[in-house]
């Protein structure tokens, strides 16, 4: 079974410039997230996705960040302009979005390899 | 904020069992603990998740005690290539009321020749 699949691994741009992400999640999985993770942390959620409608973007920063996932499947995340502070692992993550799961139990999210940004 | 406490980082000797502790006080009822394993320059594994007592799968056991105020993933007999962070999650609710997972900063664990 293929993986998520995510390109590029690696950009460097200036900032304020613009760049976008794709991501091309395993096949069937309704669920798709983006994260982001500066070196030392954690991966932080920044949206998340039910087949193409937005279940939760509470911590994508609007004024320069989009995502969209049209038909369902693949999605782009884009940084527009892009600051010093964006520079991270940018985590793609799919998951089967199980109907029925149990309460408080989470559905297995399988990441891709990411995309390392470095703004200059 | 991540739900969970656990170290900053643990060495090991290759061979050795590692167990890694996670305290999670104010867990909720319904809330399961999930385990994920990340390499360098790779996103983070699924390991094991689980809800009570003990759970175990061809990579790891996952230890919880009756009051689930904490937990403990153990590895048997780590390797070299099991050198990575390791993260203890528990779901929380977002502001946008989506039930979800909030990484925390991990245990790296370092496996020694």
């Amino acid at each position: 079974e293929a993986g998520v699949a995510q390109s590029p691994r690696y950009k460097i741009i200036e900032k304020r410039q613009s760049v976008a992400f794709w991501c091309n999640p395993i096949s069937g999985h309704a669920t798709l997230y983006w994260y982001q993770q500066i070196l030392g942390q954690g991966p932080k959620l920044l949206i998340q996705f039910q087949n193409n409608g937005v279940v939760d973007d509470s911590q994508l920063p609007k004024d320069r960040f989009s995502a969209e996932r049209l038909k369902g499947v693949d999605s782009t995340l884009k940084i527009q302009p892009a600051k010093l502070e964006d520079s991270a692992v940018y985590l793609c993550a799919s998951s089967p979005g199980t109907s029925g799961i149990a309460r408080g139990r989470t559905d297995t999210q399988y990441f891709g390899p990411g995309t390392r940004l470095t703004v200059l | 904020l991540a739900k969970t406490t656990q170290p900053i980082s643990m060495d090991s000797y290759e061979g050795q069992e590692v167990n890694i502790t996670c305290s999670h006080n104010n867990i909720a009822t319904n809330d399961y603990i999930t385990w994920y394993q990340q390499f360098p320059s790779q996103g983070p594994r699924f390991i094991i998740q689980g809800y009570k007592t003990k759970v175990t799968n061809e990579v790891a056991s996952l230890f919880i005690p009756a009051d689930r105020k904490s937990s403990t993933l153990s590895l048997p007999r780590v390797s070299l290539s099991d050198t990575a962070v390791y993260y203890c999650l528990v779901g929380d609710y977002s502001g946008a009321g989506s039930y979800q997972l909030t990484f925390g900063k991990g245990t790296k664990l370092s496996v020694i020749p």
